[in-house]
């Protein structure tokens, strides 16, 4: 079981510029979501999903697009790169009922 | 939406000795409030968690208390070791769609 996991683990984007952040779970759960977490803010949750097929917004959402094709897979897109999406990006997963998330391990991105 | 805060931002105990970090939400329908650690560098793991059917919760060296009359929920954590360490964030669940509110975390030093 590899729990979470999520790719790439570090990246550096120039301004304007697009990427994908993948975020896989093997656990079988319905929930997924996406956070950042910057300097003296905690984490917010940019979008999250409650099941395959489906995305919601959460506190932070914009410059941010995300998709769900596959139960086990969450993907964060950011369509032009602005330097204030520099952050730490976590992907979690939980089950409805019992409301625990399981974590992945982060991934740090740089935008010059 | 929700308002999570958490104090004290930071926090130095003598080794052995209590710590309390504390937390108070804004929402009266929220029913979930996990607490996590993170470790500098590494991913938030959920050490203690309480729904808001129960007053109190405890784990060994560490305590939830919850009381929904003021909105309020509190870690305690007992005998304090230098590993204990990190950076604890507070947690609320809103009460729809499973959307997660964090603080702003508190950074604690147990000093040897």
């Amino acid at each position: 079981n590899a729990g979470v996991t999520q790719t790439p683990k570090f990246r550096v984007l120039k301004t304007g510029q697009s990427m994908t952040l993948l975020c896989a779970q093997d656990m079988n759960h319905e929930y997924m979501y996406w956070y950042r977490q910057d300097p003296g803010m905690g984490l917010r949750l940019i979008h999250y999903s409650v099941g395959e097929g489906t995305t919601a917004k959460g506190e932070v959402p914009d410059g941010y697009n995300v998709s769900r094709l596959k139960k086990q897979n969450f993907l964060l897109g950011l369509e032009s790169a602005a330097p204030s999406q520099t952050s730490v990006y976590f992907c979690a997963s939980g089950q409805g009922d019992s409301y625990e998330q399981y974590f992945g391990p982060g991934t740090r991105l740089t935008v010059t | 939406g929700e308002n999570v805060e958490q104090h004290p931002s930071t926090l130095s105990v003598q080794e052995g000795d209590s710590a309390v970090i504390k937390c108070t939400y804004s929402d009266s329908a929220s029913n979930y409030f996990p607490w996590y650690k993170q470790e500098l560098g590494k991913r938030p793991q959920l050490i203690i968690d309480i729904r808001s059917n129960v007053g109190e919760k405890k784990d060994q060296r560490i305590a939830v208390t919850l009381n929904k009359t003021a909105k309020h929920f509190s870690l305690h954590i007992t005998e304090t070791q230098p590993e204990d360490s990190a950076v604890y964030f507070c947690a609320a669940r809103g009460n729809t769609g499973n959307q997660f509110y964090f603080g702003t975390g508190t950074s604690l030093t147990v000093i040897p």
